[in-house]
């Protein structure tokens, strides 16, 4: 079985500030992706980053990075200087290799960002 | 890239009418889609994988004749509520996966608000 915890559920920042989003996760499978997905209020998931199991490298995109670090089974998104525009609900997700191609995903419970000016 | 479009975008219908939602990918190929359901602050629920060509896989719970599921092309996929009730309305999110060697990503739909008097 795998899971996937945010245990964070609301964040409030205001404008400018520094914010990361936690994400732990459980897998018996040596083979796995992680993502992150953003959710504005319009509804739509918009894809952000996937990172495989095998690459523990930490990757930057302009204000957002992310931290994957399996030895505590956590990969950790940071927003710098956030802006207004970034309030939206932030899923963690895991998908596990099966032979041909790629299991479902199984989503966290998601972080509502709200960022103030 | 990987754009996918979901058709209509908000239905209000009586109850006991069937809705069909279609998802489409516009710039690729997408061997299998998925549809979500999404309760207002929650995460997202699967309901079924679709692969193009056969039947699609319900997750445990998601009745098949009550949400049909049909991927006739590599393209499109389209979900029907048959005789729709009240408490059939949510948010309705497909994806698609875009097979190449080594991706795995889903991406998104807008989603589709289903309402049901």
């Amino acid at each position: 079985a795998q899971k996937v915890t945010q245990a964070q559920t609301e964040i409030s920042v205001v404008e400018k500030e520094d914010v990361t989003l936690d994400c732990v996760y459980e897998t018996r499978d040596t083979t796995y992706y992680l993502f992150w997905y953003k959710q504005p209020p319009s509804g739509e998931l918009v894809f952000l980053i996937r990172r495989n199991s095998f690459d523990e490298q930490n990757e930057i995109s302009g204000r957002y990075s992310w931290n994957f670090q399996k030895s505590t089974s956590s990969f950790n998104f940071t927003i710098t200087a956030s802006q207004v525009v970034d309030s939206a609900v932030y899923f963690c997700a895991l998908s596990e290799w099966v032979d041909s191609g790629y299991s479902t995903l199984t989503f966290g419970k998601g972080t509502m960002l709200l960022v103030s000016p | 890239g990987a754009v996918v479009s979901q058709h209509p975008s908000w239905v209000i219908c009586k109850s006991g009418t069937s809705v069909k939602i279609e998802c489409r990918s516009l710039d690729f190929q997408a061997t299998t889609m998925f549809w979500y359901r999404q309760f207002p602050k929650q995460s997202l629920m699967l309901m079924a994988t679709s692969n193009e060509g056969s039947k699609a896989t319900y997750e445990q719970g998601v009745e098949k004749d009550k949400f049909l599921i049909n991927h006739a092309s590599l393209t499109l996929s389209t979900l029907t509520v048959t005789s729709a009730h009240p408490e059939d309305s949510s948010f309705y999110i497909c994806s698609a996966r875009e097979e190449l060697a080594g991706e795995g990503t889903q991406y998104f739909g807008p989603g589709t608000r289903l309402l049901v008097l």
